[in-house]
């Protein structure tokens, strides 16, 4: 089945680039998400991408992705004390394309 | 329209209790999706509408587990005869489907289950 791995915590100070790291196992996703969740909250979607593209950009946000390796990252600019929250990584396949498989998520703690 | 909307926000109840949580979805959108999210995890897929069709279930939803979409608006996720092991975040999520497929799923706020 599929899977979804990401690292558990990442600390950066402000003002740094955050970069917090994915990978999965489906060779089928089609579509690849970033969520962010704060505390107590449910998720939001920061950005996606499209299994053909291998970046995008949105604002503070970069996302690249390395079909071939199964990688995806999403970096943040000048990461700011509200980007603390954790960071879910999801794909969806072409099988089930409107269902998603997330990881545990990264908690992002961004310190002053 | 200011989203997916979840009631209620929190539920504690007794084991062995019945639960109901509802979800009002974005207004024009024909795909509603429940998921299940407990402590330090990424959330799991459990079921999925296209407008009042139940299309997909997962293996986790048991059979104490049933969802509805009557009118292929709101939709309940009834819980039967609840354990300890079901107390979790519970993630309603909508989306809008056209010919050319589905992008993005936008989730609600969640109701969180404690079974006591």
């Amino acid at each position: 089945g599929e899977d979804v791995e990401q690292s558990l915590f990442l600390s950066v100070r402000e003002g740094d680039s955050s970069v917090i790291n994915c990978t999965y196992t489906d060779s089928s996703s089609t579509y690849l998400y970033w969520y962010k969740q704060e505390p107590g909250a449910g998720l939001q979607l920061l950005t996606y991408i499209f299994s053909n593209m291998d970046m995008k950009q949105d604002q503070r946000l970069t996302v690249l992705l390395n079909k071939k390796d199964k990688h995806l990252s999403l970096r943040i600019a000048d990461t700011q004390t509200g980007d603390s929250a954790i960071y879910f990584c999801a794909e969806s396949s072409l099988s089930g394309y409107s269902t998603l498989t997330f990881g545990k998520g990264t908690m992002l703690l961004v310190s002053p | 329209d200011t989203g997916v909307s979840q009631d209620p926000r929190h539920k504690i109840t007794k084991r062995g209790q019945n639960v109901t949580f509802r979800c009002d979805p974005i207004s024009e959108h024909n795909r509603l999706y429940w998921y299940r999210q407990t402590l330090g995890q990424g959330p799991e897929f459990l079921t999925y509408f296209q407008n009042e069709a139940q299309l997909e279930k997962s293996r986790l939803l048991s059979d104490r587990f049933s969802a509805e979409r009557p009118k292929g608006s709101f939709s309940t996720l009834e819980i039967q005869r609840t354990e300890q092991g079901d107390s979790a975040m519970y993630l309603c999520a909508s989306s809008l489907v056209r010919g050319s497929g589905n992008t993005e799923a936008f989730f609600g706020q969640g109701t969180r289950l404690t079974v006591v």
